[in-house]
C-alpha cells in the first residue's frame, strides 16, 4: 500500500513570496490532515478535512494560509505571503474513519529567508 | 485546553540500557493516547497507543500504560538498540481525532 504523498520535500522562497504544497492522501482515507512543525515543537494542527469538507481549521492563520482538497483526493495548502515565521515542516497525514490512526507523509521543509 | 508535555530532552543512551520516556497529559475525559516516532528522514509513524484507562500498548520492544491517576503515558523500553535513535513524539486525541503533540523527545543510542 502507497503511503502519504507529500511534494516538494523542500522549499526556499523569500519572505512576501507565495509557496503551495500538495498531499496525496492514502487511498481511501476521508480524512486528511496538514499540520506545522516548527523547529524543536511537535506537530500543531492546522486544518482537517472530511472527504472535501472542512472540519476544523481554527488553527490556520486565514490571512494568509488557505487550503482546499477538491474531489475530496489530493489536497493543496498555499501560504501568501509568507513571513519569517513560517519556516517550518509541513506534514500531511490521512486516517480512515472510525479508525484514529494517522498517517504520515514525509513532509515538507520550508525555509523563508 | 488539551496539552501534552514530555521529558526534555536530548536524551542519549549506550545500547542495551533501560529507556523511560515520560508524558503527562492534561485533559477533559479520557483522551486515545499515542506515541509516534520519526527516524531521520522519515514521516512520523504510530509505535502504540491505548485507548483507556489501564490499557498497555506495545510495540516492537516498547510499552506504554495509560495512567488516569497520574494523567501520565511513559514510554519504556529494556533494551534499546542503535536502530531506536529518533525522535518520539506522545500524543492525545482531543475528539474526532484531532491529536495534540507534545514538544518530542530526541534520543541516540550509542554502541
Amino acid at each position: 500500500e502507497a503511503g502519504v504523498a507529500q511534494s516538494p520535500r523542500y522549499k526556499i522562497i523569500e519572505k512576501r513570496q507565495s509557496v503551495a504544497f500538495w498531499c496525496n492522501p492514502i487511498s481511501g482515507h476521508a480524512t486528511l490532515y496538514w499540520y506545522q512543525q516548527i523547529l524543536g515543537q511537535g506537530p500543531k494542527l492546522l486544518i482537517q478535512f472530511q472527504n472535501n469538507g472542512v472540519v476544523d481549521d481554527s488553527q490556520l492563520p486565514k490571512d494568509r494560509f488557505s487550503a482546499e482538497r477538491l474531489k475530496g483526493v489530493d489536497s493543496t495548502l498555499k501560504i501568501q505571503p509568507a513571513k519569517l515565521e513560517d519556516s517550518a515542516v509541513y506534514l500531511c497525514a490521512s486516517s480512515f474513519p472510525p479508525y484514529n490512526e494517522q498517517f504520515f507523509g514525509p513532509g515538507t521543509r520550508l525555509t523563508v529567508l | 485546553g488539551n496539552s501534552v508535555t514530555q521529558m526534555e530532552g536530548p536524551v542519549t543512551l549506550s545500547e542495551e540500557a533501560f529507556l523511560t520516556i515520560n508524558c503527562t497529559y492534561t485533559a477533559t475525559g479520557y483522551p486515545s493516547l499515542f506515541w509516534y516516532v520519526q527516524y531521520p528522514g522519515e514521516g512520523l509513524q504510530l509505535l502504540l497507543k491505548a485507548t483507556k484507562a489501564d490499557d498497555k500498548g506495545s510495540n516492537k520492544g516498547f510499552e506504554a500504560t495509560y495512567r488516569k491517576e497520574t494523567t501520565s503515558f511513559h514510554l519504556e523500553k529494556g533494551s534499546v538498540q542503535v536502530s531506536d535513535s529518533a525522535v518520539y513524539f506522545c500524543a492525545l486525541d482531543q475528539g474526532a481525532q484531532k491529536l495534540v503533540f507534545g514538544q518530542g523527545t530526541r534520543l541516540t543510542i550509542n554502541p
